[in-house]
């Protein structure tokens, strides 16, 4: 079965510097997709970004890359220059097949 | 505007009375897909559908039935609502599995 782990509930970072959430992912099909989303407070689900498994290049948009480790099975978001924005909860979710699959979430405070 | 609506945003019913949660997407998607959210467990796919009368159970269907008739909607029925089924429920959807998903508003059920 494929499942996706989150090991921080929470994590601080001070504006302008750089967060990585972490995220490691468990399955044995070999194609799947990566995919990060934000929950601000106000609830709505965002897209941030994706990877696919046979993409060999890190994806990056914007602020956002993902630093994909296939034989760790890691795929953790970075966030470059941390705004108060972005202090939201953030979801990583697998596809395999037609399914999409969450982790429980990392909750960003980001702190003058 | 491209965008998911659901409707209600808001319900608050009694145990045993059937409702239904509508969502409609006007970016000709042919992929949707329901989730509930609950405290500590992230998103949890209900059901979801590859296109027009095609749709298929996520991880966790019991107790939810969905139809769909037309491209641009996929509704939630709820025959027999417990409190169990209590959640922030949120509709998604996207031009294949593969690809990102584009989410709604949510609608937050609380069954007495």
């Amino acid at each position: 079965a494929q499942k996706i782990t989150q090991t921080q509930p929470g994590m601080f970072v001070q504006e302008k510097e750089a967060v990585t959430l972490d995220c490691t992912y468990d399955t044995s099909d070999q194609s799947y997709g990566l995919f990060w989303y934000k929950q601000p407070s106000s609830g709505e689900m965002i897209f941030l970004i994706y990877q696919g498994s046979y993409d060999e290049q890190n994806a990056t948009e914007g602020r956002y890359s993902l630093n994909f480790q296939k034989a760790r099975k890691s795929a953790n978001l970075v966030i470059s220059a941390s705004q108060l924005g972005d202090s939201a909860m953030y979801f990583c979710a697998i596809r395999v097949g037609d399914k999409l699959i969450f982790g429980t979430g990392t909750r960003l405070q980001v702190f003058p | 505007e491209a965008q998911v609506t659901q409707n209600p945003r808001y319900l608050i019913t009694v145990t045993g009375k059937k409702l239904t949660v509508t969502c409609s997407q006007n970016m000709n998607h042919e992929y949707m897909s329901w989730y509930r959210q609950d405290p500590g467990l992230g998103l949890r796919q209900i059901y979801y559908s590859m296109n027009v009368e095609v749709t298929d159970k996520g991880d966790v269907p019991e107790g939810y039935k969905v139809s769909r008739k037309e491209k641009r909607n996929f509704p939630l029925i709820l025959e027999s609502p417990s409190p169990n089924q209590t959640s922030l429920y949120f509709c998604a959807s996207g031009p294949s599995g593969d690809y990102e998903q584009y989410f709604g508003p949510g609608t937050r059920l609380t069954v007495t």
